[in-house]
Order: structure tokens, then sequence, then C-alpha cells
């Protein structure tokens, strides 16, 4: 089956740094992405998705970048807020198969003022 | 209406006790689903149901026992738990299962196995 796996399992950086949070996936057959960002108490919310079609995508602070062929996919966070401060989960899924998504192990981010 | 919603918030059961936790949509999605969330850890896929029909069960002891009475609702029965059984459940919910499909999440249940 597909495994994720999810680096930093921590980040701390100062406000209006970046933070930069990578995923690897087993699975060549995986082929949608999502990001998901968790507050403390409250429930997985995606931020930004991307699907093997594509190679990035941006919304305002927030960029995906896929590596179909080294099968790894990065989030990217610029200008960074307090209110930036979560647990983030990548997750992989295949468009056919038993698994709806695979989640890697979570960031915790924590952005400094 | 764009929300999953999941009663009770808490819940708090002895190992002996039989109780139910719901989940409800209203964007027409044909797919939901049930997670286990310890804590620091991603959610952990229990089961799926697409067209009101279980089609996934990732080996969940027989403890949970999930019910989709239709295409809005969404329950997980609990009978005979145990404490390591204390977690938050997620529910989800997406437009169909098994695809390229945004999941939304419901706000947990927050469960207390005594």
């Amino acid at each position: 089956g597909e495994n994720v796996e999810q680096h930093p399992s921590t980040l701390s950086v100062q406000e209006g740094d970046s933070a930069v949070i990578k995923c690897t996936y087993s699975d060549s057959a995986s082929n949608y992405f999502p990001w998901y960002k968790q507050e403390l108490g409250k429930r997985p919310q995606l931020i930004i998705d991307i699907r093997s079609n594509v190679g990035e995508k941006k919304d305002q602070r927030i960029a995906v970048t896929l590596n179909k062929t080294a099968k790894h996919f990065s989030l990217h966070i610029t200008e960074t807020q307090p209110e930036d401060s979560a647990v983030y989960f990548c997750a992989a899924s295949i468009n056919t198969g038993r698994r709806a998504l695979t989640f890697g192990s979570g960031t915790r981010l924590q952005v400094q003022p | 209406d764009t929300e999953v919603t999941q009663t009770p918030k808490h819940l708090v059961m002895g190992m002996t006790n039989k109780k139910s936790l719901k989940c409800e949509q209203h964007m027409g999605h044909r797919a939901m689903y049930w997670y286990k969330q310890k804590a620091k850890k991603p959610p952990e896929l229990m089961f799926v149901y697409s067209y009101e029909k279980l089609s996934i069960n990732e080996s969940v002891p027989s403890r949970f026992s999930p019910e989709c009475p239709n295409s809005s609702l969404l329950n997980l029965h609990l009978h005979a738990l145990q404490p390591e059984d204390s977690a938050l459940y997620l529910c989800a919910s997406s437009q169909r299962a098994l695809t390229q499909e945004t999941q939304y999440f419901g706000p947990g249940t927050r469960l207390l196995v005594l």
C-alpha cells in the first residue's frame, strides 16, 4: 500500500519568514496530493491540493510543488503569520484501489511573532 | 450548507456502555468516512461508505459498527470499548469515494473511555 513520509516533524520560524514542509510517497500510481491544516482542537481543513498532471499550484501565500519522478511534494508558506501556527498534514491518494487518503505523520509549525 | 456536522462534541463512556456518534452533511456528497485520530498523530481511516454502502473496512474491531441510514447521515455505534479507543473521531465526506475528490472533515467527537 501507499506510504507517505513527512518532514520535519516540527518547524519553528520567525514571523515573515518562509516555511517549507516536504513529503515523499511510495506508490507511483498516486495522483492526488492534498494538504490539510489542523489547529489545536479543530478539524483538519484543506488548504491546497495538487493533482499529478500539474507541477505547481499557488494560492496567495501558499504553494505546493510536485515532482512525480522523485515522488515528492512540498508545501511552501511565504510571509508566515502567527495564525499559520498549526499542524500540517500532507496526504496522497490513488484514483483506484482500496485506500482513500494516506496521511503523512504531520508537521507542527510554530510561527514566532 | 457546506459543512459536515458531528454530535456529540465530547463523549465519556464506560467500557460496558453503548453509545453512538452521528455525522451529517447536506452537500450532496455520496461518500462518507470515519477516521480515528490519536493525539499528535494523523487521522487513520476506519470506514468508507460509497452510495450508502460500506466499501472499505480497515480491519476495525467489531466493537465499532458503522451505519449509513441515508446519503446525508453516518453513524458509528460503539459497544464494549477499551480505554485505548479514546481518541478524536472524525467524520468526512466527499463527492465520491476513491477519486481525486476533496474530503471535508467534521469537527470531530472527542471520546474518552473509562
